[in-house]
């Protein structure tokens, strides 16, 4: 089936250690994104691609980096540098192919102690 | 992209139409209405979109105002599953460019027995 998937679904880390979230789509999407939910808030951009090897800052990219080498990969790594990390994180994607409707995975729960 | 105001909460009897409203008066010509719903720990679900004519596809139906200022998602026949949070987007589809979405904090639906 066609769709977003992401992993972990649960991570923990220690603070100050650095940690990739993986995502993967096989849906032949141009355009991937990252948001962070916090609980009870909704969701805000971290950073978004429009195309491979491109990548752009949203509205809280500080203490995160991504990458676009591959069409379905976009991993997020959370830095050290990330003053609240824990939350949950969706990656999503959008394209032609679904009439540029922006679909999301089920997301990663991270917990950092 | 123009922001949205939804009401924080709203109860429904189940089997009763849903009907939620969000208004978006500085919507511009070439921006879209989306529905996404999210239930607790899981990444949003895309429910419908319009431009300006009204709407209506497996999961709901959507109605924009002639001035397209506001607009409501109606769920004809409620049921528990859809208690979960609704947003309302608007989104503007530039060709050529990753559009993202802005979320608010919703309305959260509770449906009821």
């Amino acid at each position: 089936d066609g769709g977003i998937t992401q992993s972990p679904k649960y991570l923990f880390r220690k603070e100050g250690q650095n940690v990739t979230l993986s995502c993967e789509q096989n849906l032949n999407h141009d355009a991937m994104y990252w948001y962070r939910q916090d609980p009870g808030q909704g969701l805000r951009l971290i950073y978004y691609s429009q195309i491979v090897n491109d990548f752009q800052k949203g509205d809280i990219a500080e203490g995160y980096s991504v990458s676009r080498e591959k069409k379905e990969s976009f991993p997020l790594t959370v830095t050290s540098a990330q003053k609240n990390p824990t939350a949950f994180y969706l990656c999503a994607s959008s394209g032609p192919s679904s009439g540029n409707t922006i679909y999301f995975g089920e997301g990663s729960w991270l917990t950092v102690v | 992209d123009a922001k949205t105001t939804q009401p924080p909460s709203m109860d429904c009897a189940e089997g009763r139409a849903a009907n939620l409203p969000c208004n978006h008066s500085t919507i511009s010509g070439n921006e879209y209405v989306y529905w996404y719903r999210q239930i607790h720990s899981q990444g949003p679900q895309y429910i419908i979109h319009g431009l300006k004519n009204n709407e209506t596809n497996e999961m709901a139906s959507l109605i924009i105002t002639e001035d397209r200022k506001s607009s409501t998602l109606i769920l004809p026949h409620a049921t528990l599953r859809d208690t979960a949070v609704y947003y309302c987007i608007v989104r503007g589809l530039n060709t050529g460019t990753a559009s993202k979405l802005t979320f608010g904090t919703g309305t959260r639906l509770q449906v009821t027995l």
